[in-house]
């Protein structure tokens, strides 16, 4: 089976604090993703990678930046947190060519 | 641009009801259709899948869709459901090596 496991299931931090989301896949995928979900928008795209040391902007990347130094590890990075991040971080993994997108458990993020 | 369209964002069904849940969707390209479900406080599970071939696809859980390309729908059902059916129901769309495109989400209350 897929595993994508997220670094942290809660996460609380402060306002200006630089925030890391890790999120790590063990089936050798080449493509991750990073949404955010919040209750009536549904899922949004943050960022996204199909290689390591690439990526894509999303439909929402504005503060926030990604890393992708190695294939299997896809990090979210909040440069300044602000209250209006907080929300359900969600990361996926999927293989070119198969579209399913395997999903980690969430972070859910609070900034005060 | 791509768009999925869930029009209910809540339905209450009773337990050993038939439940469909609708699913619109506006793409250039050919399709990809997936239906996602997420427990409370967990990640995102695939449920079923349309790449191509036989309009009605059979998932986990019991849940089937049947695509309809003259109404761009793509709507999930089960003949009876289950207290644990309880949960969010996420359509996504995708094309190609391109990431997935969701609804806002439906969710699904099952009373006794």
């Amino acid at each position: 089976d897929v595993k994508v496991t997220q670094s942290s299931r809660y996460l609380v931090k402060r306002t200006g604090e630089k925030v890391f989301l890790e999120c790590v896949q063990d089936m050798d995928h080449e493509n991750m993703f990073w949404y955010r979900q919040d209750p009536g928008l549904g899922l949004r795209l943050i960022y996204f990678s199909y290689d390591v040391k690439m990526k894509e902007k999303g439909d929402i990347p504005e503060g926030y930046s990604v890393s992708r130094e190695k294939k299997e590890r896809f990090s979210l990075i909040l440069e300044s947190a602000s209250t209006n991040q907080t929300s359900m971080y969600l990361c996926a993994s999927s293989v070119p060519g198969v579209e399913t997108q395997y999903f980690g458990p969430g972070t859910r993020l609070l900034v005060l | 641009a791509q768009s999925v369209t869930q029009p209910d964002i809540h339905i209450t069904v009773s337990e050993g009801a038939s439940l469909e849940l609708r699913c619109n969707y506006s793409y250039g390209a050919t399709p990809y259709l997936f239906w996602y479900v997420q427990s409370p406080g967990q990640g995102l599970q695939l449920l079923l899948k349309y790449f191509s071939g036989d309009t009605l696809v059979q998932g986990i859980k019991g849940f089937e869709a049947e695509f309809k390309r003259s109404q761009s729908s793509f709507n999930l059902r089960k003949p009876s459901v289950h207290w644990s059916d309880a949960a969010e129901y996420f359509c996504a769309v995708n094309s190609g090596n391109t990431p997935l495109v969701f609804g806002k989400g439906t969710r699904l209350s099952v009373i006794a």
